[in-house]
């Protein structure tokens, strides 16, 4: 599986972008970089993947590099909802793989 | 729209007791269905998958089984429980297909654990 490699922990300010990396060097032409995050105790929560291309949705923004080595995440104005761990995962075959994700604290 | 169901949301039982959890689907048909194991400090596991009804792949040996009775519904199960046993379990549906770009989505979770 192509590993990913996340910082362990970021603040961010209520109001502002929160900005999430993720490197992947060893991915491959078809796999995908899928993004989750989970709120303590919850169930992992969907937020977004791409391929190649940067994608948005209501939620968040992927920025993926043209060699594909990194992503980043962008959350465009983060609440303190958004506090949370998030986790980048490259997307091999039917099953999902999550490391240690990055620890994301929304600061007021 | 699709929601998935998870119960219970949590749940103490003795060592060597058996378990039933129970993941339901609404608002699609023929879903793949998953059943992970998130335990505490570690990352996820996944332990089953099914394409279908009785159609029930295991990823791990283990104590657990489990059943799709229905197109909406995925039981997880253990005739005797282990201390191991203890986590998080989580069930999550995917559209019908293996392509990578069919993304799972997670119930809520039942939190056990085994004394």
């Amino acid at each position: 599986d192509a590993k990913t490699t996340q910082p362990t922990s970021m603040d961010c300010a209520e109001g502002r972008a929160a900005n999430l990396p993720c490197n992947h060097s060893t991915i491959s032409g078809n796999e995908y970089v899928y993004w989750y995050r989970q709120i303590h105790s919850q169930g992992p929560q969907y937020i977004i993947h791409g391929l190649k291309n940067n994608e948005t949705n209501e939620m968040a923004s992927l920025i993926i590099t043209e060699d594909r080595k990194s992503s980043t995440l962008i959350l465009p104005h983060a609440t303190l909802r958004d506090t949370a761990v998030y986790y980048c995962i490259v997307r091999v075959n039917y099953k999902l793989s999550f490391g240690a994700g990055t620890t994301v604290t929304v600061r007021a | 729209s699709q929601t998935i169901h998870q119960w219970p949301a949590t749940l103490v039982q003795p060592v060597g007791s058996p378990l039933s959890l129970e993941c339901t689907v609404e608002g699609t048909s023929n879903p793949n269905l998953y059943w992970y194991r998130q335990a505490a400090g570690r990352g996820l596991q996944l332990l089953f998958y099914s394409v279908g009804i009785g159609q029930i792949s295991s990823e791990v040996p283990q104590n657990l089984s489990a059943s799709r009775p229905q197109d909406w519904q995925f039981i997880l199960s253990s005739k005797k429980l282990l201390l191991s046993d203890s986590g998080f379990y989580l069930c999550a549906w995917s559209g019908a297909g293996t392509g990578l770009e069919e993304t799972q989505y997670f119930g809520p979770g039942t939190r056990l654990l085994v004394l």
